[in-house]
């Protein structure tokens, strides 16, 4: 049973492309967000939605567009890819805003290669 | 704003000893939670341990334990009995109890390697 599930698992794609990354949660989580995972490991914080409603969005290209539908599903669309947008993007979600100590339930991510 | 930081990018242990990993963090809220996630070649990110601000007594869970040092911000992960599984990124973790929806922010990372 899987429970945040994000695709594709390994994203390859040449500069000036758009792609859509998908990620799904069967925990019935409040919140959804996506991180950034760069060469260094390094996670960052791009975007963070409770309810379907934007509440976190860090400095981030505005060709990059989240879209949530519902709750359970949220979808990342990167426009005129480049080549630093070479990174893990990893799907999560959580319980609520924060007022709990729920942590956070993460997808197995995908790598983006921009060529 | 709140920063995690953690000091040792690479540390070693060996096979069945005890290893401490280091987490200091800046906030001038009192109210949070912080988290230790393990990511191992996979790429998983798996919650070890978490820790409640308010609570004064160290999380444990297994061979994982916390040294939660409120006043000097630390947060320090102790592993007991290293297996070879426990080779992986471990990452220090910050939320704010005190904001609203608010983010997780991360530290660098340390890397762990075990040796048989």
């Amino acid at each position: 049973d899987t429970a945040v599930s994000q695709t594709p698992k390994y994203l390859v794609t040449q500069m000036g492309n758009d792609k859509s990354i998908k990620c799904e949660q069967n925990l019935g989580h409040d919140t959804m967000y996506w991180y950034k995972q760069d060469s260094k490991k390094f996670l960052k914080i791009m975007f963070s939605y409770n309810n379907k409603e934007l509440i976190i969005n860090e400095t981030v290209p505005n060709r990059f567009s989240p879209k949530s539908p519902d709750k359970a599903h949220l979808n990342l669309h990167i426009n005129s890819l480049e080549l630093g947008d070479s990174a893990v993007y990893f799907c999560a979600s959580s319980q609520d805003g924060g007022i709990t100590n729920s942590p956070l339930h993460f997808g197995n991510g995908t790598r983006l290669t921009v060529t | 704003a709140q920063t995690v930081t953690q000091s040792q990018p690479e540390m070693s242990v060996q096979e069945a000893e005890t290893v401490t990993l280091s987490c200091t963090y800046d906030t001038s809220e009192s109210d949070y939670y912080l988290f230790w996630y393990k990511q191992p070649p996979s790429r998983q990110m798996i919650l070890v341990i978490r820790q409640e601000a308010y609570k004064q007594q160290n999380a444990t869970e297994n061979r994982f334990s916390v040294n939660f040092q409120k006043a000097a911000k630390s947060f320090s992960l102790k592993i007991s009995d290293s297996q070879l599984g426990d080779a992986a990124m471990y990452f220090c973790a910050y939320r704010s109890a005190e904001t609203s929806y608010d983010k997780v922010i991360f530290g660098p990372g340390t890397s762990l390697s075990v040796i048989p």
